[in-house]
Order: structure tokens, then sequence, then C-alpha cells
């Protein structure tokens, strides 16, 4: 299975910060690499799509990269609304697999 | 897009639970459902899809035997069930769609919780 760690596990931050979360596959996933929203009680929410491509209504502070193993989800000026945890996860291969998270909290 | 599922679940272990998920808002048939669970230790843990336009299905390894996906193409619903429960099933269960443009679940439904206890 195809092993995703994402760093880091958790941070804070304030409004108006501009974030970076990185996910490294223990293979290459080519550009097969997805990000999702989730908080407290609600199902996760899909933000980006193979590595870079916005998903429909995200805000576009929003922004993905990568390929191969090396992938990072950036959040431009954030917003209130933000403060969630983010996964990643790779459609490259069966299992689907998913980073443990990381929880970017209010500092 | 709405993906609507079934309610909570109480079983006691070595029982089954069967999860349903109700699609609309899109053609059913053209797109897979993925059925993923969540739990505070585990994570997001994929468990498998199916295709509800043939029935085909496809399993993660670690819940063949124990797991099975239909479809109701009549009702546009997908269910899971799994078998031989254990307290370690206790999570919530996710359906998830996929359009088959790359792999992402980009709509999902609200989640099941399914708690298994005696």
């Amino acid at each position: 299975d195809i092993r995703m760690t994402q760093t880091p596990s958790s941070l804070s931050a304030s409004v108006g910060d501009s974030v970076t979360i990185t996910c490294r596959a223990s293979q290459s996933v080519s550009n097969f690499l997805n990000w999702y929203q989730q908080k407290p009680g609600k199902a996760p929410k899909l933000l980006i799509y193979t590595a870079n491509s916005l998903h429909s209504g995200v805000p576009p502070r929003f922004s993905g990269s990568g390929s191969g193993t090396d992938f990072t989800l950036t959040i431009d000026s954030l917003q209130p609304e933000d403060f969630a945890t983010y996964y990643c996860q790779q459609s490259y291969i069966d299992p689907r697999t998913f980073g443990l998270g990381t929880t970017v909290e209010i500092k | 897009v709405q993906l609507v599922q079934s309610g909570a679940e109480l079983k006691k272990p070595g029982a089954s639970v069967r999860v349903s998920c109700k699609a609309s808002g899109y053609t059913f048939t053209d797109c897979y459902i993925h059925w993923i669970r969540q739990t505070p230790t585990q994570g997001l843990q994929w468990m498998g899809w199916i295709d509800p336009n043939n029935g085909d299905t496809h399993f993660a390894q670690q819940f063949e035997g124990r797991v099975a996906m239909t479809r109701d193409t009549s009702i546009n619903t997908a269910s899971m069930e799994l078998t031989r429960l254990t307290s370690v099933d206790t999570a919530v269960y996710y359906c998830a769609r996929d359009r088959l443009r790359g792999g992402d679940f980009d709509y999902w439904g609200q989640g099941s919780l399914v708690t298994v206890s005696s």
C-alpha cells in the first residue's frame, strides 16, 4: 500500500496568514493526489484534485502543486472558515490511501 | 448532487450492519460509489468501490470476505454490508462519489455512525 505522510500534523496560524501543508507519498503517484477539508462532525469536502485542479466552488485562495511523491496545499490569506483538518489522498492505485491529516488551528 | 446515508446503528459483536447511500442530482450509473470509514485511531480508511452501472466491485484486502457492496438502480441507492463485526469496526462510514476523472471523491454522504458494543 502507498503510505501518505503529511507534515505538520498541526499548525497554529492567524487570519490573513498564508499556510502550506506538505504531503509525501511512499512511491510515485504521478499527479493522482487530492486534498480534502474536514470540519468536526462533518464529512470531508474535496478542495483540489489531480494535484492542482480546484474543485468547483472552492475559493481560489486554495492551491495545490507537486507531482510524483511530493505535494503541497497552500492556503493564501486564511479566513475564519478555513480552520479545519486537511487530508491528502492518493488515487493512483487501489487501495486508495489517505494521510493522517493536518489540523489548522487559530493562533 | 446529494448522497444521503442511513442512520446510526448499534450492533453487538459478531453481528452484521448494512449502510445505505441514496444518490440524487446526477445519473447514478455514471459514477462509482466508494465506501470510506473514519476512526480517531485509524483515520480515513478506504474500503472499496462499486460500479453502479454493472455491479462490479473491488475491495480493500483487509475487508475481503467480510464486506459486500450492492446497488439498486431503480432507487439510485448503493449499500454496504459488513459482517462479523468487532469493536474495531466502530466508526463513521461514508459513501462518496467518484466521477472517474482522476479518482477523487467529489461528493460525500453525511456519514453513518456504527457502534459495535456488547
